[in-house]
């Protein structure tokens, strides 16, 4: 079975960082492009960052270009989002997927002051 | 890359079947196999109903089945349940490390 598990969220105040990480199960990880979606309260999903198998490509929603950097380990199998200048509209939860429908719980992020 | 665009709502009485559909374009829908549709309740994570267009995941009804044809991928819900009741999204890989996502469809049972 596979399993995403995030961690690494948190309440920030606005302008400051935070580091996501989410360690992966279950599956051959370096196979996977994995993604990075959030959730803001009340709203729909919006795909944030997805990074190749080989880390060698990424790629960023507009929100998120400039701001944010994904990366990963594939020794740990994970996957990491570390988020700069964080904002109000960054709150939401975050969560790790496949587009094989592999979904993590989520790590929630309030940004706020 | 924009949206795949959903009906906002549906909605059918128990036992009835509903169809969703998502809308997309050669560049994500129609591009690829890699179709997934999400169910969420209120306060809850999304949990996967299918996957690869088509794909049922060991635990979900086979009520639940998925298709696609050309730039349009579909959900059907058929023998409709209380606890179907729920928000909807569609997700498609879009090549180069994206995925995009529907806005959404709220299913109603009646």
């Amino acid at each position: 079975e596979v399993q995403l598990l995030e961690s690494g969220g948190g309440l920030v105040q606005p302008g400051e960082s935070l580091r996501l990480s989410c360690a992966a199960a279950g599956l051959t990880f370096s196979s996977y492009t994995m993604n990075w979606v959030r959730q803001a309260p009340g709203k729909g999903l919006e795909w944030v960052s997805g990074i190749s198998g080989s880390g060698g490509g990424t790629n960023y929603a507009d929100s998120a270009k400039g701001r944010f950097t994904i990366s990963r380990d594939n020794s740990k199998n994970t996957v990491y989002l570390q988020m700069n200048s964080l904002t109000n509209e960054d709150t939401a939860v975050y969560y790790c997927a496949t587009a094989r429908g592999h979904w993590g719980q989520g790590t929630l992020v309030t940004v706020s002051s | 890359q924009s949206a795949l665009t959903q009906p906002r709502s549906v909605s059918g009485s128990p036992g009835q079947s509903v169809t969703i559909s998502c809308t997309g374009t050669s560049s994500d829908v129609g591009g690829y196999n890699y179709v997934s549709w999400y169910q969420q309740h209120p306060g809850k994570a999304p949990k996967v109903m299918i996957y690869d267009v088509n794909k049922r995941p060991s635990g979900v009804p086979d009520r639940f089945s998925g298709s696609k044809s050309d730039n349009t991928a579909s959900l059907a819900i058929s023998g409709l349940q209380a606890e179907d009741e729920a928000d909807y999204y569609c997700c498609s890989y879009a090549g180069s490390s994206t995925l995009v996502f529907g806005g959404g469809t709220k299913l109603t049972v009646l």
